[in-house]
């Protein structure tokens, strides 16, 4: 049961214009959704959050946008960079009684070109 | 403020024998989590531990276990073996619980079963 969802395993784009990625979630309990980004042999670094009461956040080249009611999110880039080609990993957190945990979509690969 | 760091970064095992993988997380970060990332099946959540106690746990066989010490150091283990658990495990650490800024994770420790 794959609770969160990357439809597109890949995106290309050329320097300086727009990458959108999205994600779609099943589990309406998500209070939390988060972008990682990915390079080969390392860990996820982190990158924006939103949290279930907003429908907006901004930090710098990156906006994500949450649409509850369609129970999906995206992920804008502008202006893309050849350093953002990389693997992008969607994530929802629920908090509860025992813990959180991140459940992950299966990424999608962007390659920004120059 | 040196990150979350694991090891060893690199392991090969033989089908049948057990492992440990290390991590120490950011300094006062009391939390850590444990991922598996394949492939086939992505980044799955394994455990996470706050304050010596393991408060969530995902859908992994017994073979695999965690503890964490007084200093919020975490070690994983996987006993016997088997090829399918060739991945990158990779451990997260944050302060408390997951928040806004998410998790921060270290680099993996790529686990070859031959």
């Amino acid at each position: 049961d794959q609770q969160v969802k990357q439809n597109s395993p890949s995106l290309s784009v050329q320097e300086g214009r727009i990458s959108i990625l999205n994600c779609d979630y099943t589990n309406s309990m998500f209070d939390y959704f988060l972008w990682y980004k990915k390079y080969p042999a390392e860990g996820p670094t982190f990158l924006i959050s939103i949290s279930s009461i907003k429908d907006k956040n901004e930090d710098g080249r990156f906006t994500v946008f949450l649409n509850k009611s369609a129970k999906h999110l995206s992920l804008h880039i502008v202006p893309s960079q050849p350093g953002d080609s990389a693997v992008y990993f969607c994530a929802a957190s629920a908090e509860t009684a025992a813990g959180n945990k991140l459940t992950f979509g299966g990424g999608t690969r962007v390659l920004v070109k120059p | 403020k040196a990150g979350v760091t694991q090891t060893p970064r690199y392991l090969i095992k033989t089908r049948g024998q057990q492992v440990t993988l290390s991590c120490s997380p950011i300094s006062g970060h009391r939390s850590v989590s444990w991922y598996q990332q394949t492939p086939g099946q992505g980044l799955q959540f394994l455990f996470e531990y706050f304050s010596e106690t393991q408060r969530n746990k995902g859908n992994f066989p017994g073979r695999f276990s965690g503890r964490q010490f007084s200093n919020s150091r975490s070690e994983m283990n996987v006993s016997t073996l088997e090829l399918g658990d060739s991945a990158l495990y990779l451990c997260a650490s944050s302060l408390a619980g997951m928040g806004e800024y998410g998790y921060t994770f270290g680099s993996g420790t790529r686990l070859t079963v031959v």
